[in-house]
């Protein structure tokens, strides 16, 4: 039983410039959630996915965007680099509703922006 | 408010031994869950355990319990006989039941002396 994957696992971009990062769920998993974590700090939540389309976002700008599809991959997008950004993006996984669901987490994509 | 809180930027224990990781929450829900995870030098996210807010039972988890007091909102990782390999940050977090995002703390660090 495959759990998250992510991909790529490092990535290094410029300010200014676009990136698209990729999770596939745990088997069985339909929502997807997107989160930001800063070196020292805790995740933050950007948004969460389920059947498509973004069901809550947090506290991230516009230039931060995503999608779901059929198979309940996603991808998150980042346009406009900014130094800030640089940070590890973990993706995580449930099965729909209910407080009792526990999300399950990929190991990461790790960017950095220059 | 922070809704997460750990104070504990960092803990040492003796290999063996026991050692308790703070966390307070904060919320108005009466549904609410509460998580544990470990993050390795690697990045990825494992689940450790689950408490729900209407769970009369402490829960545990092999070698992982959490103290649930719920008029204090605390809710305290206790990890038994501890390993070498639990060294790791530990995060707290929790998800309100009106809502779908996760919210973390900022996470302690446990380091494992032999």
């Amino acid at each position: 039983d495959a759990g998250v994957t992510q991909s790529p696992t490092h990535l290094i971009k410029t300010r200014g410039q676009q990136v698209t990062l990729r999770c596939s769920p745990k088997s069985g998993h339909d929502t997807v959630s997107w989160y930001q974590q800063a070196l020292g700090q805790g995740p933050q939540f950007i948004f969460q996915y389920y059947e498509e389309e973004e069901r809550q976002r947090g506290n991230f700008p516009d230039r931060f965007s995503g999608h779901q599809f059929p198979n309940y991959s996603s991808e998150l997008n980042v346009n406009a680099l900014l130094l800030g950004d640089s940070a590890l993006y973990l993706c995580a996984s449930s099965f729909s509703l209910g407080p009792k669901e526990t999300q399950y987490f990929g190991p990461g994509t790790r960017l950095l922006v220059l | 408010a922070q809704k997460i809180t750990q104070t504990q930027p960092g803990m040492f224990v003796q290999e063996k031994e026991a050692v308790t990781l703070d966390c307070t929450y904060d919320t108005s829900d009466q549904s609410y869950g509460l998580f544990w995870y470990k993050q390795p030098s690697s990045g990825e996210m494992i689940f450790l355990i689950y408490q729900g807010s209407y769970d009369e039972q402490n829960a545990t988890e092999g070698r992982y319990s959490l103290n649930f007091q719920k008029a204090r909102k605390s809710a305290n990782l206790v990890i038994s006989a501890s390993q070498l390999g639990d060294s790791a940050m530990y995060f707290c977090a929790m998800r309100e039941g009106t809502g779908n995002q996760f919210y973390f703390g900022t996470g302690t660090s446990l380091t494992v002396i032999p």
